[in-house]
C-alpha cells in the first residue's frame, strides 16, 4: 500500500499565478479531504467527496479555489489566481467511509509558497 | 469557532516523564474523538481514538481519558521518549454534521533526552 500520493511536494509560485495540487488517494477508499494548515489556523477542511461527488465545499475560501475528482484514483486542487495568503501546507487525505469513525490516512502534504 | 478546544500549546517533557494534553468540546452530537500524531514534513495520523460509551482506551504507553459529563477527554503518553516528540490533534467526528472531524490546533511536544 503506497499510501496517499501528493504531488508536486514543494510549489513556489508568484502572485497571479495558477497552482494545481494533486492527490492519488489510497486504492479502495471512497473518501477523499482536503486540508489546509497553517500555524495560525491550524487544520481547516476545504472540501470533501464521497464517492467522487462534492459533499461538502463550505471551507473552501472563495471563488479562487476549486476541486475536482474525476475518478476514484485522482483529486485536484486549483488555485487560480493564487495569493501570498494562500502560502500554507495543503494536505490530501482519504478515507473508506461507511461505517462511523473511520481513520483518515493522510499525504506527506504540498508546501505553496506564494511570493 | 473553535468547537474543540486543545491545550497546551506546546509541552516540554522529560525523557521517562508523562505527557498530558486536554481537550474540550461543547457539542454533544460528537460521538467518536481521534487523536491524531504529525511529524514534522508529515501529514497526520491516527494514533489512538475513543467513543463516548467508554471512559478510558489503553494502547500500549497512549491512553485516551474520556469525561462525558465534563465534556472533556485527554490524551497521556506513559515514559515519553524523545521518538514521542510530535505534534498533537485531538478531534471530535459530528454524527449529524456530514460526520466532518472538528480539529484541535494542535501541541507541541517535545521530550528532551
Amino acid at each position: 500500500d503506497a499510501g496517499v500520493i501528493q504531488s508536486p511536494r514543494h510549489e513556489v509560485t508568484e502572485m497571479g499565478q495558477e497552482v494545481t495540487l494533486r492527490c492519488k488517494p489510497i486504492s479502495g477508499h471512497n473518501s477523499l479531504f482536503w486540508y489546509r494548515q497553517t500555524m495560525m489556523r491550524g487544520l481547516e477542511l476545504l472540501i470533501y467527496f464521497n464517492n467522487n461527488v462534492p459533499i461538502d465545499d463550505s471551507g473552501m475560501p472563495e471563488d479562487r479555489f476549486s476541486a475536482k475528482m474525476p475518478n476514484a484514483s485522482f483529486s485536484t486542487l486549483k488555485i487560480q489566481p493564487s495569493e501570498p495568503r494562500d502560502s500554507a501546507v495543503y494536505f490530501c487525505a482519504s478515507s473508506l467511509q461507511g461505517t462511523s469513525g473511520s481513520p483518515l490516512h493522510f499525504g506527506n502534504g504540498t508546501r505553496l509558497t506564494v511570493t | 469557532q473553535q468547537q474543540v478546544k486543545q491545550s497546551p500549546q506546546s509541552l516540554i517533557v522529560q525523557k521517562g516523564g508523562i505527557s498530558i494534553i486536554n481537550c474540550a468540546y461543547e457539542n454533544t452530537a460528537f460521538d467518536y474523538f481521534p487523536w491524531y500524531q504529525q511529524f514534522p514534513g508529515k501529514g497526520p495520523a491516527l494514533l489512538i481514538a475513543i467513543r463516548p460509551d467508554v471512559s478510558e482506551k489503553k494502547e500500549g504507553r497512549f491512553t485516551i481519558s474520556f469525561n462525558k459529563s465534563a465534556k472533556q477527554f485527554s490524551l497521556h503518553i506513559m515514559d515519553s521518549q524523545p521518538g514521542d516528540s510530535a505534534t498533537y490533534f485531538c478531534a471530535a467526528l459530528n454524527a449529524g454534521n456530514n460526520r466532518k472531524l472538528i480539529w484541535g490546533l494542535g501541541t507541541s511536544l517535545a521530550v528532551n533526552p
